[in-house]
C-alpha cells in the first residue's frame, strides 16, 4: 500500500520556527492533512490543501505542497511550548473516500 | 456533548476475551470511521461507515474484528477471540459526509490492553 513518511522528532527552541516535513506515495492523493496530537487527547485538525494548490497560510501555519516530489511540509511561526506535540501527516486518495493514511507522526519538543 | 465520545476510555482484557468498543458520534454526521493507533505509530483506518452500512472495511485485519452501525448513529466495533497484539489505542471520528474537505473529527479513544 501508499507510505506515509515523516522524521520522528523535532527539537525547538521557543519563539523560532519549526518545520515539518512528510512525503507521501499516492500521487492520486487529492488531499493532505495535518493534525496534532497532544498526549491524553485525540486528534485535532489544524489544517489541510487540496492536491491543486502549492501553499495554503492560517495564521501561524504554513502548509507547502510540492506535489511533484510528493512533499509537504508544516511551517509554526513563533513557536510556543503549548506546540509540544505530535504531528501526522496524511492523505486522502481520490479512490478513498473516508480513508486517511497517516504517517507514524513526528514529535515536536518546544524548549523554552 | 459536542464532540466525539468514546466508551470505555479504558479496557483491560485477558486474552481470549470478547471486547466491545463503543463510539457516539457527532450528531449528523453521516460519515463514521475506526481507526487503531499503536504505540509509536500513526492511526491505522480500519472501516469508515456511510450511514448504516459498511462503505469500506478494508482495513479490518481479520474476521475477529467486526463492527456494527445499526441506526446511522452510535457504532460498536467487535473484538473476538481477544489477542496481546490487539492491544492498542482504538479511535473513532466522524464527519459531515465522506467529501475530500470534510473534516474528521477524532474521540479521545479507547486504550485496549489485552494481558
Amino acid at each position: 500500500g501508499e507510505d506515509v513518511e515523516q522524521s520522528l522528532f523535532l527539537s525547538v527552541r521557543e519563539g523560532d520556527s519549526s518545520v515539518i516535513n512528510c512525503t507521501y506515495t499516492d500521487s492520486s492523493s487529492t488531499y493532505l492533512y495535518w493534525y496534532k496530537q497532544e498526549p491524553g487527547a485525540g486528534l485535532q485538525l489544524l489544517t489541510y490543501i487540496f492536491s491543486n494548490m502549492d501553499m495554503k497560510q492560517d495564521q501561524r501555519l504554513t502548509v507547502l505542497l510540492n506535489k511533484k516530489d510528493k512533499h509537504l511540509s508544516l511551517r509554526i511561526a513563533d513557536t510556543q511550548t503549548g506546540d509540544s506535540a505530535i504531528y501526522f501527516c496524511a492523505e486522502k486518495a481520490t479512490d478513498s473516500w473516508g480513508k486517511l493514511q497517516f504517517g507514524a507522526g513526528t514529535q515536536v519538543v518546544v524548549t523554552p | 456533548g459536542a464532540g466525539v465520545s468514546q466508551t470505555p476510555s479504558n479496557k483491560v482484557t485477558e486474552k481470549g476475551k470478547y471486547v466491545e468498543l463503543r463510539c457516539d458520534p457527532i450528531s449528523g454526521h453521516t460519515a463514521l470511521y475506526w481507526y487503531r493507533q499503536s504505540l509509536g505509530q500513526g492511526p491505522e483506518f480500519l472501516i469508515y461507515f456511510q450511514g448504516t452500512g459498511a462503505a469500506d472495511d478494508s482495513g479490518l485485519p481479520n474476521d475477529r474484528f467486526f463492527a456494527v452501525r445499526p441506526e446511522g448513529s452510535v457504532s460498536t466495533l467487535k473484538i473476538q477471540r481477544t489477542e496481546r497484539g490487539d492491544s492498542a489505542v482504538y479511535l473513532c471520528a466522524s464527519s459531515l459526509s465522506p467529501r475530500g474537505g470534510e473534516t474528521q473529527y477524532f474521540g479521545p479513544g479507547t486504550r485496549l490492553l489485552v494481558l
